[in-house]
């Protein structure tokens, strides 16, 4: 069995401040973990996937995120928010070759 | 490479119609796609595993006489609704797996908006 789960249904950030999206997962084996962004009316776009390898992940458009199996997070950080980061995320887990479990989603709201 | 289309992007039916929204893989070949529903301001669910040559593969509660998945080819799946009503108003979200190595990614495509009036 596997979920996850976003602790905020909303972040507000200024343009320019630290972004920190928290996700925690649970598996029963090794999990891959992603994180997709989607905007309004649009499909997903991967940002970025752990497999496995580093523990450190670094994604597209500056953001990254750390895989820390004590503390079965995944959390989505990124240093410097932008007006048009504003959008949907999302963090998936897969164990195996299972289907993918979707969390709830964290709408990031970015100010001027 | 890895992209994913769906045709219609949008849709609007009266209610008692049916509806077919068609997924391609473009650029690969696809033996699993996975069809999801998203409500607004809400995650995606996973409605179905579509299996190529096969029948497809259902989550609890989807009902599949209602939602027929036909996976006829490497590179397309389609989802139709049938007899819609309004209650099956919906974001239909498709995916397509891809499989390089041991690796299986999946790859979405961007939506298709469902209005049953």
């Amino acid at each position: 069995a596997q979920s996850v789960t976003q602790l905020d249904s909303h972040v507000s950030v200024s343009e320019g401040t630290p972004v920190l999206l928290r996700c925690n997962y649970s598996s029963s084996y090794s999990p891959s973990l992603f994180w997709y962004v989607q905007h309004p009316n649009k499909g997903l776009q991967l940002l970025l996937k752990y497999t496995s390898a580093a523990t450190l992940v670094k994604g597209i458009n500056g953001f990254e995120a750390e895989f820390k199996k004590s503390e079965t997070s995944f959390h989505l950080t990124k240093p410097s928010a932008h007006m048009s980061d504003a959008a949907e995320y999302f963090c998936v887990v897969q164990s195996g070759y299972s289907t993918l479990t979707f969390g709830k989603g964290t709408m990031l709201l970015v100010s001027p | 490479g890895a992209v994913v289309s769906q045709h219609p992007s949008w849709v609007i039916c009266k209610s008692g119609t049916s509806v077919k929204i068609e997924c391609r893989s473009l650029d690969f070949q696809a033996t699993t796609m996975f069809w999801y529903r998203q409500f607004p301001k809400q995650s995606l669910m996973l409605m179905a595993t579509s299996n190529e040559g096969s029948k497809a593969t259902y989550e609890q509660g989807v009902e599949k006489d209602k939602f027929l998945i036909n996976h006829a080819s490497l590179t397309l799946s389609t989802l139709t609704v049938t007899s819609a009503h309004p209650e099956d108003s919906s974001f239909y979200i498709c995916s397509a797996s891809r499989t390089s190595g041991s690796t299986h990614e999946q790859f979405f495509g961007p939506g298709t908006r469902l209005t049953v009036l």
